[in-house]
């Protein structure tokens, strides 16, 4: 079955540390991948996403990703975390051709000591 | 502001009740979704509906139904059949297909069972 994981369920860091969540894919086709963010109190949105090209993407508050196709990785990385940073993120997956179904993985929650 | 309302944001429901969800989009988006949020397990696809009188079972429909005969309307029913109701649900919306954009969520339903 197509499925997404991510490998961390909760990270605990100090600021200024550097952060990489780990996101794997089952899928064998071509696939667009995202990282969603959820804040404590806020609506889940989208952090980057990845669809073709460059594999490094850039996000917004100086989050990247990187897609590795032979590793069936989209990892999320941050070179240096602020507490302000606090919340749980979602690697999500979806097949070229299966247009409306976006497969979450099971989410990393962050915690950033200041 | 645009944007996408659930309601009720908290229901309590007695065993062998059905309830609605309701969840409206003003963003003018074709597709709408409906998840179901578990500490531990990330976001679960329940349905999705990328047109109006259309939808599609996602991964966990058992027990759920769903009807969409208005473009900003997709309400969620949890009914007496789904064994364990008790959850966080997310409404989303997509302008084109998942695939190719980004989801906006509504600020999520509580949903408890006595």
């Amino acid at each position: 079955a197509q499925s997404v994981s991510q490998h961390n369920h909760h990270v605990i860091l100090s600021e200024a540390a550097s952060l990489e969540l780990g996101c794997n894919y089952s899928y064998g086709g071509t696939v667009n991948l995202f990282w969603y963010v959820q804040y404590p109190g806020q609506h889940l949105q989208l952090l980057l996403k990845y669809f073709s090209g460059d594999p490094l993407v850039k996000g917004i508050k100086g989050f990247e990703a990187e897609f590795i196709k032979s590793k069936f990785s989209f990892n999320l990385r941050k070179p240096s975390v602020q507490w302000s940073d606090t919340a749980e993120y979602f690697c999500a997956a979806t097949v070229y051709n299966q247009g409306g179904k976006l497969i979450f993985g099971q989410g990393t929650e962050l915690s950033v000591k200041p | 502001d645009g944007g996408i309302t659930q309601s009720p944001k908290y229901l309590f429901r007695k065993e062998g009740q059905n309830v609605t969800l309701s969840c409206e989009q003003n963003l003018n988006h074709d597709a709408m979704y409906w998840y179901r949020q578990d500490p531990g397990q990330g976001l679960r696809l329940i349905y999705y509906s990328q047109i109006v009188n259309d939808f599609q079972k996602g991964d966990i429909a058992e027990g759920y139904s769903v009807s969409r005969e208005k473009k900003e309307s997709f309400p969620l029913t949890v009914t007496s059949a789904q064994k364990n109701p008790t959850a966080f649900y997310l409404c989303a919306s997509s302008k084109g297909l998942a695939s190719t954009g980004e989801l906006f969520f509504g600020e999520g339903s509580r949903l408890t069972v006595l």
